[in-house]
């Protein structure tokens, strides 16, 4: 069975600092897909970044960076430079290679709060 | 572009009450998949569709049903809504298996008094 930890329940920064979100996940697969959403107050649902088990690239998109490490089967998310605007649920989900019919197995979230 | 569209955005029920929720996409998708967001617990999947004509249970079933008539269109029922069905509800769509990616809707608010 899949999981997916999101051990953060809520994190408060200040502005401009940095901040790491952790998850962790759990499968039986060797092959499977990683995810991270975002959840801003309006409600919707926005995604990040896609990761295959194939490729443990970190990586970078501005201000955002994901480290993923299969020997501790994480999939961390860091905002450097943190702004008001990244405030937001974040979720880690988790899809396996069956198919994927099944969607994706999604963690509690990350309440983030950047306080100005 | 519109998407995934849900309708509607809020409903409020009374214990008891039957309603559907519509969930359209307009990308010709062939996965459609029904979550509930409840505060803490993240989301869930409720339903899920594979393509036109076939549905199956996800991880939270019970007291919900589905149908997928039409290859767009992923219907939501609740027969005889219970206040524990109070929750935030998403459809998504993923055009095939090696996608891998969902597309959400903006979501449904519904209360069950």
């Amino acid at each position: 069975a899949q999981k997916v930890t999101q051990a953060q329940t809520e994190i408060s920064v200040v502005e401009k600092e940095d901040v790491t979100l952790d998850c962790v996940y759990e499968t039986r697969d060797t092959t499977y897909y990683l995810f991270w959403y975002k959840q801003p107050p309006s409600g919707e649902l926005v995604f990040l970044i896609r990761r295959n088990s194939f490729d443990e690239q970190n990586e970078i998109s501005g201000r955002y960076s994901w480290n993923f490490q299969k020997s501790t089967s994480s999939f961390n998310f860091t905002i450097t430079a943190s702004q008001v605007v990244d405030s937001a649920v974040y979720f880690c989900a988790l899809s396996d290679s069956g198919g994927g019919a099944d969607g994706l197995t999604f963690g509690k979230g990350t309440h983030l709060i950047i306080q100005p | 572009n519109a998407g995934v569209t849900q309708t509607p955005k809020f409903r409020v029920l009374k214990t008891g009450q039957s309603m559907t929720l519509l969930c359209a996409q307009d990308m010709n998708h062939e996965y459609m998949y029904w979550y509930r967001q409840d505060p803490g617990m993240g989301l869930r999947l409720i339903h899920y569709s594979v393509g036109e004509g076939t549905t199956a249970k996800g991880e939270v079933p019970d007291g919900y049903n589905v149908s997928r008539l039409k290859k767009q269109n992923f219907l939501l029922g609740l027969e005889s809504a219970a206040p524990s069905q109070t929750s935030v509800y998403f459809c998504a769509s993923m055009r095939a298996a090696y996608s891998k990616k969902l597309f959400f809707g903006s979501g449904t608010q519904l209360s069950v008094l």
